[in-house]
């Protein structure tokens, strides 16, 4: 089965960068692409990018684009995501998601609460 | 991008009761749709893929239909635990891919 495990809560200040980890048990790591999304305080999801770790492609929303860079580490089955030039605005909750045999989002991380105030 | 429209945006019904959400296209996406149900502090859950296709292990009182631009989720006899606040999901364009802004089914 399937899990993903990401790192724990952060508190950054505006204009710092923050990186988030989500790391892969069970299941083929490599080659099925690894989405980010994000879900703000009471509002619905979001989508920031994703990767296919065996060949390292990524891509990235518009919105984000230049601003987020996602990774992974066949070797340890883990995904990044790192989001610079923190605001207010991405106070949020950050979920990783893997797609399964349906071609969709099948396995998610816990999610990830990351807190940008000064 | 394409965008999803859902709606109602909250519906409050009662356990036992048949609860229909429609999500609306900005352009044909096919049967690239899938829905996701999210209870407070939890991922989303996989319900529907394919427009129609029930995951496995979900309970068959949920059902999806629609093509082209127009999509419902239906729950037939709704049951305690589906309290909570459901998604649309389109991939026609993916990347990227984009969600409904939220359905949240209330007690009555």
């Amino acid at each position: 089965q399937v899990q993903l495990v990401q790192s724990g809560a952060e508190v950054k200040k505006p204009g710092s960068s923050v990186k988030v980890s989500c790391k892969a048990s069970g299941g083929t790591f490599s080659s099925f692409p690894v989405s980010w999304v994000r879900q703000a305080p009471g509002q619905g999801l979001e989508w920031m990018g994703g990767i296919i770790p065996v060949f390292g492609t990524t891509n990235y929303a518009q919105k984000f684009r230049g601003r987020v860079t996602i990774t992974a580490d066949e070797s340890t089955s883990t995904a990044y995501m790192e989001l610079s030039s923190l605001g207010s605005e991405d106070t949020a909750t950050y979920f990783c998601a893997r797609v399964g045999s349906t071609s969709w989002f099948e396995y998610w991380g816990q999610g990830t609460l990351v807190t940008v105030s000064s | 991008d394409i965008h999803l429209t859902q709606s109602p945006s909250s519906v409050s019904a009662s356990v036992g009761d048949r609860v229909t959400i429609t999500c609306r296209a900005s352009q044909g996406i096919s049967n690239y749709l899938a829905w996701y149900q999210q209870k407070a502090g939890k991922a989303p859950k996989l319900l529907i893929y394919g427009a129609s296709n029930l995951k496995s292990g979900v309970p068959s009182r949920f059902s999806g239909s629609g093509s082209g631009t127009d999509f419902t989720l239906t729950i037939s006899s709704l049951q305690p635990e589906d309290f909570a606040t459901y998604y649309c999901q389109q991939a026609k364009s993916f990347p990227p891919t984009t969600f409904g802004q939220g359905t949240k089914v209330e007690i009555k």
